[in-house]
């Protein structure tokens, strides 16, 4: 079945660093969508990439979907404590079902 | 308003019980899920639900059953309860052909089985 793996884990910057969590399907995906997960919270929704090579930005967030739309990623320019939580990606194939990434857990040091 | 909501938040029982978890959606959405988050934050897919098709992730016992009232509800039903089934359990749902297609999630049902 659809695999999705994300790299690293766990992340911990300064604030004010950058961050960037990576995602790799084990098939090709009709879209990728991400989403943040805080402390203690439930998933919430960030974007939805469709077309392949596609980028997209909101505010401090930079997603990107990879040619072959197999990978994507999420880069964070100069993180904040607020910026703290668990990041997903989330692969979705020909039907409805989303398979999700490990998450990338991301601590911010003020 | 809350768009999905599940009761209850925590839910402490003993191996071998029977339980359900509630969950609820006011966005008019056609297609529900559940998924389990473990305790390193793994989210699995475990059922996607509309009002003409189930599908069930093969992984998932047969403990576990949907039941769904109506179009607003997904219920979660399961059966002799494991030490393993102790997760958050979050609810979704989604429109199908809607653009983005995004799911939204529940605030979650901490399991604990003891």
């Amino acid at each position: 079945g659809q695999q999705v793996m994300q790299i690293p884990q766990y992340q911990h910057v300064q604030e004010g660093e950058d961050f960037t969590t990576y995602c790799n399907s084990s098939t090709t995906l009709s879209n990728i969508q991400w989403y943040k997960q805080r402390p203690g919270g439930h998933p919430v929704f960030l974007i939805q990439l469709v077309k392949s090579g596609e980028v997209k930005k909101q505010k401090r967030l930079t997603f990107q979907f990879g040619e072959a739309k197999k990978n994507s990623s999420l880069h964070i320019t100069a993180t904040q404590t607020t910026d703290v939580g668990t990041y997903f990606c989330a692969g979705q194939g020909a039907g409805n079902m989303l398979t999700f990434g490990g998450g990338t857990r991301l601590m911010v040091k003020p | 308003d809350t768009a999905v909501s599940q009761t209850p938040k925590y839910l402490v029982t003993q191996m071998g019980n029977d339980k359900s978890i509630k969950c609820e959606q006011n966005l008019g959405h056609d297609t529900m899920y559940w998924y389990k988050q473990d305790s390193k934050k793994f989210l699995k897919i475990m059922f996607s639900y509309n009002n003409k098709e189930l599908i069930i992730n093969e992984t998932v016992p047969n403990r576990f059953s949907p039941k769904s009232p109506d179009k607003a509800h997904l219920n979660l039903h399961i059966n002799s309860l494991e030490l393993g089934d102790s997760a958050v359990y979050f609810c979704a749902s989604s429109q199908r052909g809607q653009r983005p297609n995004e799911q939204y999630f529940g605030p979650g049902t901490r399991l604990t089985v003891t």
